[in-house]
C-alpha cells in the first residue's frame, strides 16, 4: 500500500526540541521530492519545508528558517524534521507530504500522511 | 507573505454549483499558474483535488473544475452532492520558492 506515516509528535516546552518521522512505503521514495505542511486544528494550513529527492536541496518558510532542518534517508525510506526552539505558534499537526511528479517539485501535494501532532505549551 | 484569502463559508443545495473564491497577489496567483485545491473531512488529511490551476488528478470528479483571473484563482463544483460537504483550501507557488495557503472554506450542502 502506498502511504506516509508520521512519529515523533507530542507535547512540549517553549524552546523545546523535537524530531518528526515520516515513514514511507508501497512507492520509491527516493524518486520524490518531499514537504512538510502543519495545520492549527479547525485553522488553514501553513507550508513549513521542502527536500529534494537526492537530499541536496532544502527550502523553508521565513517563521522556521533556522529552526528546523529537514533531511532524509533514502536507504530508511523516511523523511525527518529537526524542530529546535519551538514557540507556541509551531503548534499544530504536521504532515509529510509527497510531490504529484517523480524528481520534480510542482508544489502539488499529492499524497499526504494521517499527520502527527505537536503541542508547544508549559 | 500574507495568507490567500477565501471566504470562512459557503453553501448550497443539492444539484446546485457553487464557487469559492482565493484571491492572492500579483506575486503568488496573478503570477504563476501553481494554483491548486485541496479537500478535507473532519479529522482527515488533505487531498488533492485541482493542480495547475485547472487540472485534475486522475480518480477525481468532473464535477470538480478551477479557473483563474487576474489575482483570483476560483474553484467550481457543480452538481452539489451532500458528500461534497468539506474543508476545501486554495494554495499557490509564491515568488523565490515559497507556498502559500489560503485560510479555508467550510462548504455545506444544505
Amino acid at each position: 500500500e502506498v502511504q506516509l506515516v508520521e512519529s515523533g509528535g507530542g507535547l512540549v516546552q517553549p524552546g523545546g526540541s523535537l524530531r518528526l518521522s515520516c515513514a514511507a512505503s508501497g512507492f520509491i521514495f527516493s524518486d520524490y521530492w518531499m514537504y512538510w505542511v502543519r495545520q492549527v486544528p479547525g485553522k488553514g494550513l501553513m507550508w513549513v519545508s521542502r527536500m529534494d529527492d537526492d537530499g541536496t536541496t532544502t527550502t523553508y518558510a521565513d517563521s522556521v528558517k533556522g529552526r528546523f532542518t529537514i533531511s532524509r534517508d533514502n536507504a530508511k525510506n523516511t523523511l525527518y524534521l529537526q524542530m529546535h526552539s519551538l514557540r507556541s505558534e509551531d503548534t499544530g499537526v504536521y504532515y509529510c507530504i509527497r510531490d504529484r511528479v517523480m524528481r520534480q517539485s510542482t508544489w502539488d501535494f499529492d499524497l499526504w500522511g494521517r499527520g502527527t501532532l505537536v503541542k508547544v505549551s508549559s | 507573505q500574507s495568507a490567500l484569502t477565501q471566504p470562512p463559508a459557503v453553501s448550497g443545495s443539492p444539484g446546485q454549483s457553487i464557487t469559492i473564491s482565493c484571491t492572492g497577489t500579483s506575486s503568488d496567483i496573478g503570477t504563476y499558474n501553481y494554483v491548486s485545491w485541496y479537500q478535507q473531512y473532519p479529522g482527515k488529511a488533505p487531498k488533492l483535488i485541482i493542480f495547475d490551476v485547472s487540472s485534475r488528478p486522475s480518480g477525481v470528479s468532473n464535477r470538480f473544475s478551477g479557473s483563474k483571473s487576474g489575482n483570483t484563482a476560483s474553484l467550481t463544483i457543480s452538481g452539489l452532492q451532500p458528500e461534497d460537504e468539506a474543508d476545501y483550501h486554495c494554495g499557490s507557488y509564491v515568488i523565490r520558492s515559497n507556498f502559500i495557503f489560503g485560510g479555508g472554506t467550510r462548504l455545506t450542502v444544505l
